[in-house]
């Protein structure tokens, strides 16, 4: 069990830029979710898979925001023309399936839009 | 909509004090509830978490937290705090009828004193 990995662990951009974020769950998780967290918060549910199908996302996610999983495994999240207020820690976190099984969580991903 | 309320963003206990964190959740039917704690520069992990059963639930470095479905509230609780437990504190919940997303409550920082 090697945990959850998200690359990079920092980005920082300039606003309108692209950028791209990448997730790697536990291998048998079949369960991946995206949550934004700004200091003083909790994380805030963006969006989460079960395997490559997306099966909720959240209405505060503008259509900047793009997530895939498209073998099921890795995942990628994807922010088009950067605004400052996307400035935050981008969390994946990754779960087996069963609906009270706890999320196991990566380091994050800190975005900084200059 | 379902939603966690965590009383007091920040608390302060001397070392060996009780360490009590509140958390009161909205929902007419249970919902799974959890406590995530977050150490500095680490990903969150669980504590511990209530699906069914006992009330009383026991954790991970000597935390509980006790569901009481009357006053809708899951607060954690340790006897004696020691430095190490200085970190930031979520609960969360997953609705029963509310698929797999987990809604975090916005956090309690906690210091601890020597």
């Amino acid at each position: 069990d090697t945990g959850v990995s998200q690359n990079p662990r920092h980005k920082i951009t300039k606003r309108g830029q692209n950028v791209t974020f990448r997730c790697d769950p536990i291998s048998e998780h079949n369960r991946l979710y995206w949550y934004r967290q700004t200091l003083g918060q909790g994380p805030e549910f963006l969006t989460y898979f079960q395997n490559e199908a997306q099966l909720e996302k959240s209405r505060l996610l503008s259509d900047r925001f793009s997530a895939e999983r498209p073998k099921g495994s890795f995942s990628t999240l994807e922010i088009q023309r950067t605004e400052q207020g996307d400035s935050a820690m981008y969390l994946c976190a990754s779960s087996p399936g069963n609906q009270n099984e706890k999320l196991f969580f990566g380091s994050g991903t800190q975005l900084s839009v200059l | 909509a379902q939603s966690v309320t965590q009383l007091g963003s920040h608390v302060s206990v001397s070392e060996g004090a009780l360490v009590l964190l509140r958390c009161n959740y909205s929902s007419s039917v249970p919902p799974y509830l959890f406590w995530y704690v977050q150490y500095p520069n680490q990903g969150l992990q669980l504590l511990l978490k209530y699906t069914t059963g006992a009330t009383l639930v026991k954790g991970i470095n000597g935390f509980e937290a006790e569901f009481k479905k009357s006053e809708t509230s899951f607060h954690l609780t340790k006897p004696s705090a020691h430095m190490s437990d200085a970190a930031e504190y979520f609960c969360a919940v997953i609705p029963h009828n509310g698929g797999f997303k987990t809604i975090f409550g916005a956090g309690t920082r906690l210091f601890v004193k020597a």
